[in-house]
């Protein structure tokens, strides 16, 4: 159980396009979601963490009008990357908590989008 | 801010040497810690996880780790390593300071190599 997925997989896009990323919860409901960067050879970096229904709080020095997240449902949480620019190519990452689990820290991950900008 | 070092940035073995990757976390407060792995092209799976009791805890594929309050330390061990753990190791800590608190720090990661 607690499978995480993440749709697409990896995405080429041109600058100044906005890129959508969904993140979905398969057998469990998520009441917290997290977002994060990783760049190469680096850890995850948290750019935000989403609770269902309401707005996400964001890292400090992570643009919110530049990533939109929207978590509308207890199993899906969205990211996008709105005029996105060749600096943004990364490797997005997204988790899952449930109500109990996700209170001890405890997150379940998706395998991450590969957004590469031209 | 807590934060948390991984020493060792890329470590080499030989099949059936035994590993051990530090893990020390900066927070006053009570932590639960987590041992993350990262295969190569697969996502972020848990190995193993403390919240409370027995600070030696046990994960999944032979590994263990131990926590030690006295060191703000949670080394990752494993006896024998087999090429199949070549991967990309990440030690994460969550303050337990109570309801609501879902935020994980992660290390920058320790990179092992495993030769056959």
């Amino acid at each position: 159980g607690a499978v995480v997925s993440q749709h697409p997989s990896w995405v080429i896009c041109k600058s100044g396009t906005s890129v959508k990323i969904e993140c979905r919860s398969l057998d469990f409901q998520a009441t917290t979601m997290f977002w994060y960067r990783q760049f190469p050879k680096q850890s995850l970096m948290l750019m935000a963490t989403s609770n269902e229904g309401s707005k996400a709080t964001y890292e400090q020095g992570v643009e919110k009008d530049k990533f939109l997240i929207n978590h509308a449902s207890l199993t899906l949480s969205t990211l996008t990357v709105t005029s996105a620019h060749p600096e943004d190519s990364s490797f997005y990452i997204c988790s899952a908590g449930s109500g109990v689990r996700s209170g001890r820290g405890e997150q379940f991950f998706g395998p991450g989008t590969r957004l590469t900008v031209l | 801010a807590q934060s948390v070092s991984q020493h060792n940035h890329h470590v080499i073995l030989s099949e059936a040497a035994s590993l051990e990757l530090g893990c020390n976390y900066s927070y006053g407060g009570t932590v639960n810690l987590f041992w993350y792995v990262q295969y190569p092209g697969q996502h972020l799976q848990l190995l193993l996880k403390y919240f409370s009791g027995d600070p030696l805890v046990k994960g999944i594929k032979g590994f263990e780790a131990e926590f030690i309050k006295s060191k703000f330390s949670f080394n990752l061990r494993k006896p024998s390593v087999q090429w199949s753990d070549t991967a990309e190791y990440f030690c994460a800590v969550n303050p337990n300071s109570g309801a609501g608190s879902y935020q994980l720090t992660f290390g920058k990661g320790t990179k092992l190599s495993v030769i056959p």
